[in-house]
């Protein structure tokens, strides 16, 4: 059964400074995906992450893939409030996606 | 942008009670999907449907639950006798394709809450 775990659950972040969050999956399997999700909102697709290597960047989001180290990586660059929200990622096996449990990020000024 | 669009917002109901949760997915989508969230917990698959037919569903998805695309255009998730534990959210997510390239978009969800 495919297992997603992220790291921190949650991050507390300091405007202008960079974070990483992280998720480790359990088995190989196809896409990688990585969600945001406001409060009371829906889930809002950031990226998509198909093969080993992949680097994706948006704004001051950056997601990359290691599928050898099982990893996926969201990096924050210079945090600012706007990006306050909880950060998901999924990874796809077949027509299912397994979600980690979700990294709560509070950005103070 | 096209969306995907859930109803109702927010839904209570009594314990036993029949709910259907309604959703149109994007118009040239061709997989339809049911997740839920529990307050503060990850969201969780709960179905997917291509073709007219489920293709997969979780253990959660017992024969409480089933799902009906009526017609063209709507896409539904019933619950036959609520249980108190079943209170969540609901999300509809629509893909237009599998495989490679496929993206997840994601209705704004339905609260349910059973009493």
């Amino acid at each position: 059964e495919l297992k997603v775990e992220q790291n921190p659950l949650f991050l507390s972040m300091q405007e202008g400074k960079n974070y990483t969050i992280y998720c480790n999956y359990s088995t190989t399997s196809d896409r990688l995906y990585w969600y945001r999700q406001d409060p009371g909102k829906s889930l809002e697709s950031l990226f998509v992450l198909l093969s080993n290597g992949a680097v994706k960047q948006e704004g001051r989001l950056m997601a990359s893939l290691d599928t050898k180290a099982r990893l996926s990586t969201l990096h924050i660059t210079a945090a600012v409030h706007d990006l306050s929200a909880t950060y998901f990622c999924g990874k796809a096996a077949g027509n299912k996606l397994t979600f980690g449990g979700g990294t709560r990020v509070l950005v103070k000024p | 942008e096209p969306e995907v669009t859930q109803t109702p917002s927010h839904q209570v109901t009594q314990m036993g009670q029949e709910v259907i949760l309604r959703c149109v997915p994007i118009s040239n989508h061709l997989y339809f999907y049911w997740y839920r969230q529990i307050l503060g917990q990850k969201v969780e698959f709960l179905v997917s449907f291509y073709n007219n037919e489920i293709s997969e569903k979780s253990e959660i998805f017992d024969d409480q639950f089933s799902v009906e695309r009526p017609d063209g255009s709507n896409f539904t998730l019933k619950i036959r006798s609520t249980k108190l534990e079943d209170s969540a959210m609901y999300f509809c997510a629509s893909s237009e394709l599998r495989g490679t390239n496929e993206k997840l978009f994601f209705g704004s969800g339905t609260q349910l809450s059973v009493l």
